[in-house]
């Protein structure tokens, strides 16, 4: 399968503890993008890549949110301390650099904060 | 006030309907897609489009750019058709993120 993927697809963790995400894009995409989506709303972007570089960060992204892409390939998006309102689906997406930029979605990672 | 608004929030249909979904933008935008979500999360692009009409299988998409607004078909829907579907643009001044609005949960009843 040469689609994105994300890893966990579920995680469930206490409040205050950190979690860390990765999403690998399809191979030839140096776009990733990072979305949230809360329960019965549509996603919201938080943050996006072209290769390694973090080009705009939304400002959902709190001070407790971190992302990276160190080699421009896969990305981990890491919460740190986390509250119960980051219980989300988390997103990821990519593209190719172009004036067609269609985004591809990964499975998605499902927070939940007790 | 959301950049997207869809209609209806809610739509059940019995096997074999045309389906119609709506969606509206108040900001320019250079393309506009339609996404489907199935239980579980994932999303599937089902269309991208920045003028006139696509048309893959028994789902068409429209949009007006004047208008702003586009309209997602179904036509002879089947109960597999059951997942939401999300509209999202992409801003035309440098942005390359989604804007989404907030989808439509389609049940199709057999």
């Amino acid at each position: 399968d040469t689609g994105v993927s994300q890893d966990p697809r579920h995680k469930i963790t206490k409040r205050g503890q950190n979690v860390t995400f990765r999403c690998d894009p399809i191979s030839e995409h140096n776009r990733l993008y990072w979305y949230r989506q809360t329960l019965g709303q549509g996603p919201e972007f938080l943050t996006y890549f072209q290769n390694e570089a973090q080009l705009e960060k939304s400002r959902l992204l709190s001070d407790r949110f971190s992302a990276e892409r160190p080699k421009g390939s896969f990305s981990t998006l890491e919460i740190q301390r986390t509250e119960q309102g980051d219980s989300a689906m988390y997103l990821c997406a990519s593209s190719l650099v172009s004036a067609y930029n269609e985004q591809f979605f990964g499975p998605g990672t499902r927070l939940t904060v007790l | 006030k959301n950049e997207v608004e869809q209609s209806p929030q809610n739509l059940t249909a019995q096997e074999g309907e045309f389906i119609t979904i709506n969606c509206s933008y108040s900001v320019g935008i250079s393309a506009l897609h339609w996404l489907q979500q199935h239980p579980g999360g994932g999303i599937v692009s089902l269309f991208m489009l920045s003028s006139g009409k696509k048309k893959h299988g028994r789902l068409i998409a429209t949009i007006n750019i004047q208008e702003k607004h586009s309209s997602l078909h179904i036509t002879a829907s089947h109960p597999r058709d059951s997942a939401v579907y999300i509209c999202a643009v992409r801003g035309q001044t440098g942005a390359n993120n989604l804007f989404f609005g907030t989808g439509t949960r389609l049940t199709v009843i057999p």
